[in-house]
């Protein structure tokens, strides 16, 4: 009941291009979600986060779409760009619980 | 402002040696977690830590971790008698809110 769920564990977008990243979670009681892109040899980096009060969220080229009722979010990378190629992971927590559950990552590469 | 800093960055140690990683948060912050990250793999939460409190251990295994955030200096992330398996990479984060912010991280190595 603790798990994430994340994928495609690879994905290769051209540049300019849509990327898109899924993750289910089972635990209904989650209302944090945050997102983290680690690039090889670095620590994760917040990236954006979103609470269940609302559908979708935006930061520059980065949207979260979140759908409580499937309980289902995913992280858009509109534009795509080569920089972009990195891992991406979810996650999910209670909101005060302070303990982040992991997705298993997405390997995203950006063909220029 | 630094960031969440760790050290060593890398660290060889023989089995049945100990090993000792050490993380200092971002400046304001309180809490602390320790996180490992085998190959390929998504990261899977250890412990949290306040000051001079362990607040949460269960994703710790129980013989051979231990952890510590004293009332001075960083916080210790501590195993005894490392194994093959222990060979990861040990992150740590700091948060004020719920927003935490990760370390560059440890790679531990165990020959």
């Amino acid at each position: 009941q603790q798990q994430v769920k994340q994928s495609p564990q690879s994905l290769i977008v051209q540049k300019g291009g849509i990327s898109i990243i899924n993750c289910a979670y089972e635990n209904t009681a989650f209302d944090y979600f945050p997102w983290y892109q680690q690039f090889p040899g670095k620590g994760p980096a917040l990236l954006i986060a979103i609470r269940p009060d609302v559908s979708e969220k935006k930061e520059g080229r980065f949207t979260i779409s979140f759908n409580k009722s499937a309980k289902q979010f995913s992280l858009h990378i509109m534009d795509s760009q080569p920089g972009d190629s990195a891992t991406y992971f979810c996650a999910a927590s209670l909101w005060g619980d302070q303990k982040l559950v992991f997705g298993q990552g997405t390997r995203l590469t950006i063909n220029p | 402002n630094a960031g969440v800093m760790q050290n060593p960055r890398h660290l060889v140690r023989r089995r049945g040696q100990e090993a000792r990683l050490r993380c200092s948060p971002m400046k304001g912050h309180s809490h602390v977690y320790w996180y490992r990250q085998l190959p390929e793999e998504g990261l899977k939460f250890m412990v949290y830590l306040q000051k001079e409190n362990i607040i949460d251990e269960s994703g710790m295994p129980k013989e051979r971790f231990s952890a510590e955030f004293p009332k001075e200096g960083p916080s210790i992330l501590r195993i005894q008698q490392v194994v093959r398996g222990d060979s990861a990479a040990y992150f740590c984060a700091s948060s004020v809110s719920n927003e935490q912010y990760f370390g560059p991280g440890t790679r531990l190595t165990v020959t």
